[in-house]
């Protein structure tokens, strides 16, 4: 139980071209889910918290015009990568908190963005 | 500010050579502390949660601790299959809906066989 998925597992876009990712919780209903992006050789950094209904919270320096959150269901946030450039090439995570353990974070499985 | 500290930064043990990574935290009331593993070009995959000083967890090849300052995640007679990054996060109190985690740098853990 508690898969996270996410969609496309990886993407090459041209530079000034949108992306969107997709995280579904595919087993459980998710009060939360959680965008982040990741280095190379780097830990994980939160870009911002979203709730089902609800507008994101993006944490302090993430652009929420240019990462746009959308949480439209219990199983599905979308994070659009809005006039991608080179510079957001990164490893971007997403996590979903079920609804029955606020505790619990569940890892999807990454999606690798690069940008030309 | 939440802070996470993990150490060492990278670690190699011959299979079989027991050892332990540290977590040392400094936060304004710990909701639970994390243990991921995390594979190259993956997410990380959830092995442990902690959540007062004292506990502990037990799976497989390996054992968590915590106290109240920091945890340990101890491997016992590894394998190379245990080969991973490892990465300790913090949950702290907050707004229902917003428990989000502080992660540390992880340690780069290889054994050699």
């Amino acid at each position: 139980g508690a898969v996270v998925s996410q969609h496309p597992s990886w993407v090459i876009c041209k530079s000034g071209t949108s992306v969107k990712i997709e995280c579904r919780s595919l087993d459980f209903q998710a009060t939360t889910m959680f965008w982040y992006r990741q280095f190379p050789k780097q830990s994980l950094m939160l870009m911002a918290t979203s709730n089902e209904g609800s507008k994101a919270t993006y944490e302090q320096g993430v652009e929420k015009d240019k990462f746009l959150i959308n949480h439209a269901s219990l199983t599905l946030s979308t994070l659009t990568v809005t006039s991608a450039h080179p510079e957001d090439s990164s490893f971007y995570i997403c996590s979903a908190t079920p609804l029955a353990d606020s505790y619990e974070q569940y890892f999807g499985p990454g999606t690798r963005l690069t940008v030309t | 500010e939440d802070q996470v500290t993990q150490s060492p930064e990278a670690l190699r043990l011959q299979e079989g050579e027991s050892s332990s990574l540290n977590c040392s935290y400094t936060v304004s009331g710990l909701r639970g502390l994390f243990w991921y593993r995390q594979d190259p070009g993956k997410g990380p995959e959830f092995l442990f949660t902690l959540y007062s000083a004292g506990e502990e967890k037990e799976k497989e090849r390996l054992k968590a601790t915590l106290t109240k300052k920091e945890s340990f995640l101890h491997i016992t007679a590894p394998k190379p299959e245990d080969s991973a990054t490892y990465l300790c996060a913090v949950q702290t109190h907050g707004n229902f809906g917003n428990e989000k985690l502080t992660f540390g740098t992880g340690t780069r853990l290889t054994i050699i066989p």
